[in-house]
């Protein structure tokens, strides 16, 4: 049980261009999202929280004009990665819980490469 | 840029070693834990968490030690196996009390790289 899902695994795209990543919990409804950015040999860094039917709450730093967050559904959240650059190359991580202080259960990530 | 994230610590042990990977979390305030498993290319699996309420919880072939007045986690690994090679990363979240943007957000350490030798 609590199989989040993530999609598209890998991504290469030129500059410039919007790119859009599902995150979908499978057997569960998820409360809240979160997502996450990865660059290689470091840890996570939360981005973002998304819970459904409300904005998101973005974290210092973190453009919420450059990367859209829609959580439309219990089982579905997005994040687009707007006017792309190889800057914003890196391992996008979604995971979600269904209630708090319980395990968040991550997606297998989305590896983003910007030309 | 920041250099300390680029050396993660890193564990070699021999095959049906027992491994302790530890890790110091920054917040007192923190009531539940968590570790996680990472390989290559994929998303943290979860291991194993503790609350606050407690010092000690085990798992199959995991034990997770927790002691609050020094802030320090640490994950135990029984007879470690090839398949255990990872990076492993704690994570700490605030009390259920913390509600609004605190809800259910975890901070992670900076990971430890296990590699087992067969």
């Amino acid at each position: 049980g609590a199989v989040v899902s993530q999609h598209p695994s890998w991504v290469i795209c030129k500059s410039g261009t919007s790119v859009k990543i599902e995150c979908r919990s499978l057997d569960f409804q998820a409360t809240t999202m979160f997502w996450y950015r990865q660059f290689p040999k470091q840890s996570l860094m939360l981005m973002a929280t998304s819970n459904e039917g409300s904005k998101a709450t973005y974290e210092q730093g973190v453009e919420k004009d450059k990367f859209l967050i829609n959580h439309a559904s219990l089982t579905l959240s997005t994040l687009t990665v707007t006017s792309a650059h190889p800057e914003d190359s890196s391992f996008y991580i979604c995971s979600a819980i269904d209630r708090v202080n319980q395990p968040q259960h991550f997606g297998d990530g989305t590896r983003l490469s910007i030309l | 840029g920041e250099s300390v994230g680029l050396h993660l610590p890193t564990l070699s042990v021999q095959e049906g070693d027992n491994s302790i990977i530890n890790c110091a979390y920054s917040n007192s305030a923190s009531d539940y834990f968590i570790w996680y498993k990472q390989e290559s290319g994929k998303g943290p699996q979860f291991i194993i968490d503790i609350r606050s309420n407690m010092d000690k919880r085990q798992g199959q072939r995991v034990t997770v030690l927790l002691n609050k007045t020094v802030k320090h986690l640490s994950l135990q690994i029984a007879a470690t196996q090839p398949g255990d090679s990872a990076v492993y990363f704690c994570a700490e979240a605030p009390g259920s009390w913390a509600g609004g943007t605190s809800y259910g957000k975890l901070t992670f350490g900076q990971g430890t790289i296990l590699t087992v030798h067969p």
